[in-house]
């Protein structure tokens, strides 16, 4: 089955404790993109990647990093966590880098930093 | 700047009523248009795609959405709710960006369907 696979669904964790969040998806598709959705303001992109080695900044980069070293994986790295981060997250990818495609989604990352 | 704005975040529609969720767009470009689905607790689906083949464009479950350009919307409607489409929805706008491309998601409305 084609899809995004995010991990984990639920995370709880301190301020300044190192975490991962891990995405997968088994469709070779070029374009990957991270996403954080908070009550009000919709999906902001974080990081979006248009192919392996290739990462740039979105709109709310700040207090994280990602790495594409395989194509299929794209994880979201939060080196030292803040309040100001608990979120739900959202990994996304495409087909292509082109105008026009479609995304498709995995099921999210419910993050709590306390 | 490109923008999109959803008016209402909560809509409330009985059973077999028409759905009518609003979206309106500011983009310096021909726009790609897109409304997206979010079931409680998944991540979001693609519901239907404007690419400018047509101005009414159909997508699943029921649901179709008029591209008007003077207007600059891009309302998605469903004639006869149902209680399983309860669910947030997001509209957004795919717009070039840096030799690739960028979404612009407007803040989401969330359908109640009343019995």
């Amino acid at each position: 089955e084609a899809q995004v696979t995010q991990n984990p669904r639920y995370l709880i964790t301190v301020t300044g404790k190192k975490l991962t969040v891990t995405c997968s998806q088994n469709m070779n598709h070029e374009y990957m993109s991270w996403y954080r959705q908070d009550p009000g303001l919709g999906l902001r992109q974080i990081y979006y990647s248009m192919n392996v080695e290739v990462t740039d900044k979105g709109d709310v980069p700040e207090g994280y990093k990602v790495s594409r070293k395989e194509k299929r994986n794209f994880p979201l790295i939060l080196e030292s966590p803040s309040p100001n981060q608990t979120s739900l997250y959202f990994c996304a990818s495409s087909r292509s880098r082109n105008l026009g495609e479609k995304l498709f989604f995995g099921s999210g990352t419910q993050l709590s930093v306390l | 700047a490109q923008s999109v704005t959803q008016l209402g975040s909560h809509v409330s529609v009985s059973e077999g009523a028409l759905v009518l969720l609003r979206c309106n767009y500011s983009s310096s470009v021909p726009p790609y248009l897109f409304w997206y689905v979010q079931y409680p607790n998944q991540g979001l689906q693609l519901l239907l795609k404007y690419t400018s083949a047509a101005t009414l464009v159909k997508g699943i479950n029921g649901f179709e959405a008029e591209f008007k350009k003077s207007e600059t919307s891009f309302h998605l409607t469903k004639p006869s709710a149902h209680m399983s489409d309860a669910a947030e929805y997001f509209c957004a706008v795919s717009i070039p960006t840096s030799g690739t491309y960028k979404y612009i998601f407007g803040t989401g409305t969330r359908l109640k369907v009343l019995a």
